[in-house]
């Protein structure tokens, strides 16, 4: 039983352009969360979805920022327009939707030249 | 969600016990309190929860006072490979259907010394 898989593991942008990070839950698992770490910072909440389904995105920057969990396929974080400040770790989690850990992907390293 | 506060950094000695310390007086009867880790630039590792009874699991313990005001995470034998930021986490007890995220603070940051 695969983990939590997101990729690229590490993405490079210049300023302006877009960037796209996946995130393919656990097995069985049909919540996702995204989460944002800024270097030398904690994990930040960004959003929470459930199948077709955005349930919390009140750590959701207002622009630029989207997210969506597709009846098929994985979880996409998406940045328009990416800037300086967008570099960071991006983590998704999984988890069942009961009483239960999540867990975490290994992140998605975006760095915005 | 309980506010909860951690020392920032702790140091252990390889093979003897680590206990990380967490206080969260506001918590509310039912909340649970979760324990995670991140070793550099992964992601967070589950390690715990409990709700008011001792947990003990492969990982760890969690001892919860009787008030359920504090918690502590024992690692019983820390290992070099322990070194990570530890986050104590409070969250309402779901309903069902439901999952509220994690609020991660700023940890404890435990390093384990040869």
């Amino acid at each position: 039983n695969a983990g939590v898989m997101q990729n690229p593991r590490h993405l490079v942008r210049r300023r302006g352009q877009e960037a796209r990070l996946r995130c393919s839950p656990m097995k069985g698992h049909s919540h996702v969360y995204w989460y944002r770490q800024l270097p030398e910072e904690g994990l930040k909440f960004m959003v929470y979805l459930q199948k077709e389904n955005i349930i919390d995105e009140s750590g959701m920057p207002k622009e630029r920022f989207s997210a969506e969990f597709p009846k098929e396929g994985p979880s996409i974080l998406r940045i328009q327009q990416v800037v300086r400040g967008d570099s960071a770790a991006y983590f998704c989690a999984s988890s069942m939707g009961r009483d239960n850990g999540y867990t975490f992907g290994s992140g998605t390293r975006l760095t915005v030249v | 969600d309980a506010k909860t506060t951690q020392p920032p950094s702790m140091d252990c000695a390889e093979g003897r016990a680590a206990n990380l310390p967490c206080n969260h007086s506001t918590i509310s009867g039912n909340e649970y309190v979760y324990w995670y880790r991140q070793i550099h630039s992964q992601g967070p590792q589950y390690i715990i929860h409990g709700l008011k009874n001792n947990e003990t699991n492969e990982m760890a313990s969690l001892i919860i006072t009787e008030d359920r005001k504090s918690s502590t995470l024992i690692l019983p034998h820390a290992t070099l490979r322990d070194t990570a930021v530890y986050y104590c986490i409070v969250r309402l007890q779901i309903s069902s259907g439901s999952a509220r995220q994690l609020t991660f603070g700023s940890g404890t940051q435990l390093t384990v010394l040869p």
